[in-house]
């Protein structure tokens, strides 16, 4: 157990619908990461937050936003969906923020199934 | 900007035989290299990192890698596998081109039959 909590596991929904997926980082963990999962692009960054601030920008599209809020949990909002926004979300705490170095701890991550 | 290229999509292997996952990146300043393994229906835990020092990085499970600069290269090895390693690997770089979010490959699928 990674200690990062992520829900839900599973999230099927229709195209043009909006969602919300929700991370818990790892208790002292100041990061949040969030990462897309899907067969043909990979394991892509989307966006981190450090201690409640934006702190580095990936591929993310304009559709979705996130934030972080004082309790340190992190909330990835997708919306307009497309059926190509079916993938893996994983969301990944670290102990700082812009280290390069450090451990990422992986939740086990939210299956989006866009219909 | 930095990459990592995973060569190799899927490694067959047999139980108790040798096994070398290759990575390459591309980076032109001093990087950090990290290696992954996600196990079905799980997030990604890391195996080992190096970061300076020691060029052979020993991790968790009896993995180590070898970081080769000429070569670019960060190749994971393991001297007898087990069936509990099948798994997808991934080779992860941060730092190079001034970017500190490791940037991951593809993923190798390490398949081990009985």
């Amino acid at each position: 157990d990674s200690g990062v909590t992520q829900t839900p596991k599973h999230l099927i929904t229709a195209t043009g619908q909006r969602v919300t997926l929700r991370c818990s980082p790892r208790s002292g963990d100041l990061s949040v990461y969030w990462y897309q999962q899907s067969l043909d692009q990979g394991l892509q960054f989307l966006i981190q937050y450090y201690n409640g601030e934006e702190r580095a920008k990936g591929n993310i599209l304009e559709r979705f936003s996130a934030q972080q809020f004082p309790d340190l949990h992190s909330e990835l909002n997708l919306s307009s969906l497309e059926l190509g926004d079916s993938a893996l979300y994983f969301c990944a705490s670290s102990v700082g923020g812009a280290g390069g170095n450090e451990k990422l701890f992986f939740g086990s991550g939210t299956q989006l199934s866009v219909l | 900007a930095q990459s990592v290229t995973q060569l190799d999509s899927q490694v067959p292997v047999f139980e108790e035989a040798p096994v070398e996952l290759r990575c390459n990146y591309s980076s032109s300043v001093s990087v950090y290299l990290f290696w992954y393994v996600q196990y079905p229906n799980q997030g990604l835990q890391l195996l080992l990192k190096y970061l300076s020092g020691s060029t052979l990085v020993k991790g968790i499970n009896g993995f180590e890698a070898e970081f080769n600069k000429s070569q670019t290269s960060f190749h994971l090895r393991k001297p007898s596998v087990h069936i509990s390693d099948t798994a997808e690997y991934f080779c992860a770089v941060s730092k190079g081109g001034g970017s500190y979010i490791p940037t991951f490959g593809r993923g190798t699928s390490l398949i081990v039959h009985p």
